[in-house]
């Protein structure tokens, strides 16, 4: 099957630093990628869904501006986190679609913000 | 508003058979998914269905009936490292994936 990296696993970093997570298709091209962040014990809550070229569509609730997200090429799509805060600190994964009804996730990056 | 329900957490003992139920009120419907996904991972595909009925792979079987909103996720045989959380999502009619909030599923020797 397709697969989808993220780096970097895991990150540690100070409060109001910025911190840029990688997700990487590896094997396919990806028009459309989606982030997600999730809490202990909680279910994934989509962030946003990054199309190649364009802006990102952020969910309700998300701040765009805090929150950026880059899909440069079909390969790659960046977040980063501007200002990071502790309430920040989660799981963050992306995803990549092969299709409409295809999508596959990344590993995962756990964020720590101290 | 769109809803996704299923149990919290449950528990089953090694070797024998497990029912993980999901319901769903969505705008749409594009099919439903369940995923794998252990602690501090990232979630794993399972399974896929957009009719009714029943998709048997290996040790884990999908059910779907769309009129009564209704999936279920059947694990037999049960062995330790199927202890995860089990991710039911739902396709809406904008091909967005809407998820509920997954359950964890403890199994015991």
């Amino acid at each position: 099957g397709a697969v989808v990296s993220q780096h970097p696993s895991w990150v540690i970093c100070k409060s109001g630093t910025s911190v840029k997570i990688e997700c990487r298709s590896l094997d396919f091209q990806a028009t459309t990628m989606f982030w997600y962040r999730q809490f202990p014990k909680q279910s994934l809550m989509l962030m946003a869904t990054s199309n190649e070229g364009s802006k990102a569509t952020y969910e309700q609730g998300v701040e765009k501006d805090k929150f950026l997200i880059n899909h440069a090429s079909l390969t790659l799509s960046t977040l980063t986190v501007t200002s990071a805060h502790p309430e920040d600190s989660s799981f963050y994964i992306c995803s990549a679609r092969t299709s409409e009804y295809e999508q596959y996730f990344g590993p995962g990056t756990r964020l720590t913000v101290t | 508003g769109q809803n996704i329900d299923q149990p919290t957490e449950m528990t089953a003992t090694e070797g024998a058979i497990v029912q993980i139920n999901c319901t769903y009120q969505t705008s749409g419907f594009n099919g439903l998914f369940w995923y794998q996904q252990h602690a501090g991972e990232a979630p794993t595909f399972l399974s896929y269905n957009v009719l009714d009925g029943l998709e048997e792979k290996g040790r884990f079987s999908s059910f779907l009936s769309r009129s009564k909103g209704y999936s279920y996720l059947l694990l037999k045989e049960l062995q330790m490292k199927d202890s995860a959380s089990y991710l039911c999502a739902v396709m809406d009619s904008n091909y967005q994936l809407i998820w509920g909030a997954g359950t964890k599923l403890i199994i015991k020797p």
